[in-house]
């Protein structure tokens, strides 16, 4: 069973609105929890690394916050663009002795329309 | 610019013929991985390398091999042994340890003939 549950798998929003996508996970210790953005045919690029002590980070117009008791954490877009339509991906890490075994979602499929 | 190369772009395969993945970075770092992406599911590491001349079995490493000659490069070699081979791969490199930001290649479209 995969330990990182992303929802929704996709979803539709209009340009310059607001939307939220969920990441629930299981891995246990827990280091520290990734958003990814990748664009169709491209590499994933990083958005926001957040460990244990971090409730929130932002970059830019994403915001992703972290709830390590309940083991769920979020990313909001604000006010959606043509170039957000993307797959975001959520990766979480188990620590230093897991190395190299990071655990991805399979992501949340976001297109925005004009 | 820094960055990590991989190329080529895509990738065909015939039955029984190994292929070879290039994976170069520029970035000085230690540490590089390979991932297997299939649609619908998560990142899968194949192979790691955490210094030159040395690198691991990650999660599916099977009817895969790497080497790890130089620092700036970690090509993947995906065997006749690999009956399944079609799916998107992507090269990674880290500072040191998977703690740190990964950096991610532009990826490989492998696909059969």
């Amino acid at each position: 069973k995969n330990q990182v549950e992303q929802s929704p798998q996709s979803l539709i929003i209009l340009e310059g609105k607001n939307c939220t996508l969920q990441c629930n996970y299981t891995v246990s210790p827990f280091s520290n929890l990734r958003w990814y953005k990748q664009d169709t045919g491209r590499g994933p690029v990083s958005l926001t690394i957040m460990t244990f002590s971090e409730n929130t980070k932002s970059n830019g117009r994403y915001t992703a916050t972290l709830d390590a008791d309940t083991k769920q954490s979020s990313l909001h877009i604000t006010a959606s663009q043509l170039s957000d339509s993307a797959s975001y991906i959520c990766v979480v890490s188990a620590g230093m002795h897991s190395w190299g075994k990071l655990q991805f979602g399979a992501g949340t499929q976001v297109v925005v329309t004009p | 610019d820094g960055g990590i190369t991989q190329s080529p772009k895509y990738l065909f395969r015939k039955e029984g013929q190994n292929v070879t993945l290039s994976c170069e970075q520029n970035l000085n770092h230690d540490a590089m991985y390979w991932y297997r992406q299939d649609p619908g599911q998560g990142l899968r590491l194949i192979y790691y390398s955490q210094i030159v001349n040395d690198f691991q079995k990650g999660d599916i490493a099977e009817g895969y091999s790497v080497s790890r000659e130089k620092k700036e490069s970690f090509p993947l070699t995906v065997t006749s042994a690999q009956k399944n081979p079609t799916a998107f791969y992507l090269c990674a490199s880290t500072p040191d340890s998977p703690e740190e930001k990964l950096f991610f290649g532009s990826g490989t479209q492998l696909s059969v003939l």
